[in-house]
């Protein structure tokens, strides 16, 4: 399988919010509602910000958000802090045991 | 607190063979499942495998079907991945992570990673 479709870099200032999309097919986000969101700082373990396309994993700031529509899927990051500057991986069930990770978008905070 | 501590990375030939290990502690070990993800220099995450919490039901992604291995032993609460037939494509970071549930619909924590380096 094809990896899920994610910009390559989002950028914004402080307190602006930006979204962060991924696309896949029917096969993944189109079919299930196991939609999930990484922040991963370089050099550290990922973190889980949203399991179930819109719950917000345990400590994450309600700054976060998402959604997902047909087989796209969308984070939300709104009051932009210098701390949010990271990559971004959505990532989808894909049947039975499997995912399937999109590319990664880089996060700068101006 | 869920912790996972993998070990076992380093510098192999092409060609060569490598068994990656991940020590588990903080949850019931046997309960979820577990994956192995990946992270080429400069790539994305890719998920490589995930097996079941009793290692019934394993699955791999197509590019390391035939030449990796996961497994998992729960009296040690280690899980395990055995890599052959190594080329530098597999060149990368490999995080452990926890499946949420059993049947793994996401990861809910993952380590710090290994990395593995394949070159002559």
């Amino acid at each position: 399988q094809s990896a899920l479709t994610q910009p390559a870099s989002v950028s914004g200032s402080p307190g602006q919010s930006i979204t962060i999309s991924c696309t896949g097919t029917s096969t993944d986000i189109g079919s299930y509602n196991f939609v999930s969101w990484y922040q991963h700082h370089p050099g550290k373990a990922p973190k889980l910000m949203i399991f179930e396309v819109n719950k917000q994993s345990a400590g994450v700031s309600n700054r976060f958000s998402a959604s997902k529509s047909d087989n796209t899927a969308s984070l939300t990051i709104s009051g932009l802090q210098a701390e949010d500057e990271a990559d971004y991986y959505c990532c989808s069930f894909a049947g039975y045991g499997t995912l399937i990770f999109g590319g990664g978008t880089k996060l700068t905070v101006l | 607190e869920v912790q996972l501590l993998e070990s076992g990375g380093g510098l192999v030939q092409p060609g060569g063979s490598l068994r990656l290990s991940c020590a588990a502690s903080g949850f019931t070990f046997s309960s979820y499942a577990m994956n192995w993800v990946r992270q080429a220099p400069g790539k994305g995450l890719e998920w490589v495998s995930s097996i079941s919490g009793s290692g019934d039901n394993i699955y791999y992604t197509d590019s390391v079907k035939g030449r990796f291995t996961i497994s998992r032993d729960n009296s040690k609460n280690t899980l395990y991945l055995q890599m052959n037939s190594l080329s530098a494509e597999d060149t990368a970071v490999y995080y452990c992570a926890k499946g949420a549930y059993n049947w793994n619909p996401w990861i809910d924590y993952w380590g710090q990673g290994t990395l593995l380096t394949v070159s002559s």
